[in-house]
């Protein structure tokens, strides 16, 4: 089984809202991963969690917050969002980081930020 | 920045087979090549990976040439639940080169 879910499947927000986003996996996987891909796009990397700890942030604002609250959950807080940030946010897991180990992705949730 | 090179846009009529190539010019000897795809609005989905040697499971095959600048991913009977965007995506295996860069992908198109 290699399934990633996410919760909501569409978000609509207004820009003083606060929001988020949640991701479970129940693979086992110890490195988690949140994905923007704006629209005709590929998908960018945001953040990498490693053993519930963030290994990596690529340079993302700060309206974006991830918490990893254990291994199988993954979320993402969205607070003072622009319109720009509209976009399909992918979460995705694989079993470690830092190995090259096969990525598995969610659906996505397709947020539009008004 | 993506490592590697796809066609914009490729057609394949129902029940052949379609062959996507890639290039990876400089692709270095750790690394891994992998294809991803992507179906309209949903998540990327993973196909396949290899190293060196030519990999088939139950989705496609991967093959890459000896000295390892190129590949083709092969669907051997395309349907059309196979149009998407496809990704060949270069990977290392250490801690800082195993992220997934995605490339703008090859838009493969599968007619009746």
């Amino acid at each position: 089984d290699t399934e990633v879910t996410q919760t909501p499947k569409h978000l609509v927000m207004g820009m003083t809202n606060k929001k988020s986003l949640k991701c479970e996996q129940h693979m086992g996987h110890r490195a988690m991963y949140w994905y923007k891909q704006k629209a005709k796009k590929p998908p960018e990397l945001m953040f990498v969690y490693s053993y519930e700890k963030l290994s990596i942030n690529e340079s993302v604002p700060s309206r974006f917050s991830p918490e990893c609250p254990n291994s199988s959950l993954l979320n993402l807080h969205l607070h003072a969002l622009q319109p720009e940030d509209s976009a399909l946010y992918l979460c995705a897991s694989s079993q470690v980081a830092g190995w090259g180990d096969t990525q598995y992705f969610g659906p996505g949730t397709r947020l539009t930020v008004l | 920045d993506a490592k590697t090179t796809q066609p914009t846009s490729m057609d394949c009529a129902e029940g052949r087979a379609a062959n996507l190539p890639c290039n990876h010019s400089t692709i270095s000897g750790n690394e891994y090549v992998y294809w991803y795809r992507q179906i309209h609005s949903q998540g990327p989905q993973y196909i396949i990976h290899g190293l060196k040697n030519n990999e088939t499971n139950e989705m496609a095959s991967l093959i890459i040439t000896e000295d390892r600048k190129s590949s083709t991913l092969i669907l051997p009977h395309a349907t059309l639940r196979d149009t998407a965007v496809y990704y060949c995506i270069v990977r290392g295996r250490s801690y800082n080169t195993d992220k997934l860069i995605f490339g703008t992908g090859t838009r493969l198109q599968v007619f009746p």
